[in-house]
């Protein structure tokens, strides 16, 4: 079945720094995957939408210029958290959705910051 | 506004019974839905999904239920497992939003052995 990976799994950075998540389709393309982001005990909300190729969608009060998104190839899209602070510690995850639009949305495993 | 939500966020069920969670949604224009178990530490995974033009769906020990009259969702799991214990969260959209997904607030499943 379809395989979303996203490295790392865990981060811990210091406060001011910038850190680098990666969401991968393994065995399929995606033109289009999503970010979200959960809290503790909390559900998941979306944060951006990569486009392949072109600029993300971000969601409302989302800042785009915090949360870089870079979607270069159908199979790979890069979320960039730009100078951590405590508040944005969360759960990042991504999902994806192959070409044709007909198989349920995959998400990749997370990804827990933890910014000190 | 748009909004999927939850009416039970915990829920206890002894091991062997059948487990029943429920799901209410605003948007009448939504006509996909899915249904999700994350396990604590890791992404969402897929259970089952419904369009809008079923009211009823069935997979392995799952069944879905659609009532787009009173726009409520539901999630029936047949002779719950220990491994079931996980949090459930329903997720809706549709054709006007593309495959953005509005997530419910998540109900938490404890199987009692």
């Amino acid at each position: 079945g379809a395989v979303v990976s996203q490295h790392p799994s865990r981060v811990i950075c210091k406060s001011g720094t910038s850190v680098k998540i990666e969401c991968r389709s393994l065995d399929f393309q995606a033109t289009t995957m999503f970010w979200y982001r959960q809290f503790p005990k909390q559900s998941l909300m979306l944060m951006a939408t990569s486009n392949e190729g072109s600029k993300a969608t971000y969601e409302q009060g989302v800042e785009k210029d915090k949360f870089l998104i870079n979607h270069a190839s159908l199979t790979l899209s890069t979320l960039t958290v730009t100078s951590a602070h405590p508040e944005d510690s969360s759960f990042y995850i991504c999902s994806a959705r192959d070409l044709w639009g007909v198989s349920p949305l995959h998400f990749g495993n997370g990804t827990r910051l933890t910014v000190t | 506004g748009e909004s999927v939500g939850l009416h039970l966020p915990t829920l206890s069920v002894q091991e062997g019974d059948n487990s029943i969670i429920n799901c209410a949604y605003s948007n009448s224009a939504s006509d996909y839905f899915i249904w999700y178990k994350q396990e604590s530490g890791k992404g969402p995974q897929f259970i089952i999904d419904i369009r809008s033009n079923m009211d009823k769906r069935q997979g392995q020990r799952v069944t879905v239920l659609l009532n787009k009259t009173v726009k409520h969702l539901s999630l029936q799991i047949a002779a719950t497992q220990p491994g079931d214990s996980a949090v459930y969260f329903c997720a809706e959209t549709s054709r006007n939003r593309g495959n953005k997904l509005t997530f419910g607030g998540g109900t938490r499943v404890l199987v009692k052995p």
